[in-house]
Order: C-alpha cells, then sequence, then structure tokens
C-alpha cells in the first residue's frame, strides 16, 4: 500500500468554481500536511501547511486535515485560470523524510 | 534573492557514462534532499541530508550517490547511469527538516540512450 494515495485527475472546471483536492495517507505516525503548486516546467511551491488536524484557510485556499480517517483535503474557491498546475499533497512525520502524492493536474478554463 | 540553483537544466547522455548533477541553496538551509518525478509515480525522494556529512537513502536510493561536504553544496551522482534513470529531477533545501518549507530549484531533465 502506498503511503500516500492521490487522484491523479485530470480535473477540468469552469472559472469560478469550488475545487476539491483530496488525499489519503496510510500512516497514522504523519504529523505534518502540506500541499505545493506546481506549474509546467517549474519546481513545486509550498501552497499550504498543516499541523495536525484542523483546517486552515488563506484567502481563497482551505486546507483540511483529518487524522482520524487519514484524509487531507484542499479547497479553492472561486478557482480562475491561474489556478490551472498540478497539486501535490505531502506528508511527513518528523524531521527526516517526505512523502509525496503523485499530484492532481487542474485545469481551470475560461 | 534566496534560491536553489540546479545544473545543468537538461543533459542527454549515453548508458553508463557517470554523470553529476549540482545543486546548490544560499539561504543557509540544513536540509536538502533530493527528489525523481516520473508520469504517475509522482515526486520520489531519492536522498537527504540533514546536515554537513549527514546523508541517508529516502524511497529510491539504488543506482545514486549524493555527498554533503558543504552546506549550500548537494550533488547528485549516477555512477553508471541507466534508461531507466531517465527522469526530471529536483533538488531542494529546507530550514530544519522535512517539516518545514522546501524550497525547489529548477528542475533537470535527464535524458539516458
Amino acid at each position: 500500500q502506498k503511503e500516500v494515495e492521490q487522484d491523479p485527475g485530470p480535473l477540468s472546471v469552469p472559472e469560478g468554481a469550488i475545487v476539491s483536492l483530496n488525499c489519503t495517507y496510510s500512516n497514522s505516525a504523519f504529523q505534518y500536511f502540506m500541499w505545493y503548486r506546481q506549474y509546467s516546467r517549474k519546481g513545486p511551491e509550498l501552497l499550504m501547511y498543516t499541523y495536525s488536524s484542523g483546517n486552515k484557510e488563506d484567502g481563497r485556499f482551505t486546507a483540511q486535515v483529518d487524522k482520524s480517517s487519514k484524509y487531507i483535503s484542499l479547497f479553492i474557491r472561486d478557482s480562475q485560470p491561474s489556478d490551472s498546475a498540478t497539486y501535490l499533497c505531502s506528508v511527513t512525520g518528523g524531521g527526516n523524510k517526505l512523502t509525496f502524492g503523485t499530484g492532481t493536474q487542474l485545469k481551470v478554463e475560461l | 534573492e534566496a534560491q536553489v540553483t540546479q545544473n545543468p537544466r537538461y543533459l542527454i547522455t549515453v548508458t553508463g557514462k557517470k554523470l553529476t548533477v549540482t545543486c546548490s541553496q544560499n539561504m543557509n538551509h540544513e536540509y536538502m534532499s533530493w527528489y525523481r518525478q516520473d508520469p504517475g509515480l509522482g515526486l520520489r525522494q531519492i536522498y537527504y541530508s540533514m546536515n554537513v556529512e549527514v546523508t541517508d537513502k529516502g524511497d529510491v536510493p539504488e543506482g545514486y550517490k549524493v555527498s554533503r561536504k558543504e552546506k549550500r553544496n548537494f550533488p547528485l551522482i549516477l555512477e553508471s547511469p541507466s534508461p531507466n534513470q531517465t527522469s526530471l529531477y529536483f533538488c531542494a533545501s529546507s530550514l530544519s527538516g522535512a517539516n518545514t518549507e522546501a524550497f525547489f530549484g529548477q528542475g533537470t531533465r535527464l535524458t539516458v540512450v
């Protein structure tokens, strides 16, 4: 079983839609949960960072972690064409290894 | 400007010819790591380093070597490249560990023929 599972998409939505991106993970020791955004031909960049369970909001973006079900989500409100990218969830239990999901490719259409 | 710099950006080489991909960061970060990115498999960690002279294997270390002689540099060495190492490689650095924000380089597209 993979440590992190993520639906690869591609996901295509109209501008203004609410987007929901999700990952599941298997190791209950994971405490730190991050979402990275990767534009075509670029390296990933940190978008959201969450420690333990709960919600975190930053502008149009909301990250949720449900440790009881080992489920993490990223919501994008009022999606824009500039949000078109690949979104990668990542998890770690502490200071050493970092594990990424396979990434979900999102396209926001005008 | 704070950045992680990888070189080269693109490389085509032949099977068995040793190569090194360089990585340098100017943020005085303790933690550095290498990843490969393949379609359908995502980013997979090859090696990481918690500090100078401290390195450890990630999930896919076979066929790769690294060294961390200086804090700012973390080269990736392929002693005898094979076609299955054709991939997009990223170097990243973080302030103090995998649980802090990772800053990625621009990527190195490697093709082994």
